[in-house]
């Protein structure tokens, strides 16, 4: 099974900051890497697939990089709605596997 | 429009049987390349896929409850079914279900069901 590690597990931000947040893969996943946004009592809500696509309807203030094991997602500019936590999720080896998430919260 | 919706008990008793049932719209599981899968996320906790279902009945199942888990589709009823057996309070947890296609993430979500394991 592949281990995704996401770093930090907390990320104090004020508005208007930049976000960067890790996600570490045990072994290669290609670009098979996913990034959800999870505010509390909802659902996952999809940000960026195969590791630097932005989903339908997502700001342009997110972007994703990296390939193989190393994935980045950057936050340009935070506004107040993007404090949430925040998966990784590999679809390269079934299980599909999570990160345990990275908080961001207003500092 | 997709939509998913999660249905079942909200409190189970340890060693019963736990059957979840998603309802969905929008899209059909008999179109080649759609799947509808489970996910967990116990309280405070990261997300565990379960089980996806394939439109050509293609099924995978987490290694580790493999054992405990039976997923099935019903296209006359847009219905997916997922059973666990034997459930532990460490089964408590809300459960999702998501569609996605081959070759492609999670999209869709349903709203998700909590379901607790408590005697």
């Amino acid at each position: 099974e592949i281990v995704l590690t996401q770093s930090p597990a907390t990320l104090s931000l004020s508005p208007g900051e930049r976000a960067t947040l890790s996600c570490r893969a045990s072994q290669s996943v290609s670009s098979y890497l996913a990034w959800y946004q999870q505010k509390p009592g909802q659902a996952p809500r999809l940000l960026i697939y195969d590791a630097s696509n932005r989903a339908t309807g997502i700001p342009g203030r997110f972007s994703g990089s990296g390939s193989g094991t190393d994935f980045t997602l950057t936050i340009s500019s935070q506004e107040p709605e993007d404090f949430a936590v925040y998966y990784c999720q590999q679809r390269s080896n079934w299980p599909y596997t999570f990160g345990q998430g990275t908080k961001l919260e207003i500092k | 429009q997709i939509t998913l919706k999660e249905s079942g008990p909200t409190l189970v008793k340890p060693t019963q049987t736990l059957t979840l049932t998603c309802t969905f719209s929008g899209f059909s599981l008999t179109t080649s390349g759609v799947g509808v899968g489970w996910i967990r996320q116990p309280p405070g906790k990261a997300l565990e896929w379960l089980a996806l279902i394939y439109w050509n009945d293609d099924k995978r199942y987490s290694p580790s409850l493999k054992s405990r888990l039976t997923i099935t589709k019903d296209t006359s009823k847009n219905q997916v079914v997922l059973t666990m057996t034997n459930v532990d309070p460490v089964d408590t947890a809300t459960y999702y279900c998501a569609h996605r296609r081959r070759q492609a993430p999670v999209d869709y979500w349903g709203q998700g069901t909590l379901v607790t394991v408590s005697s």
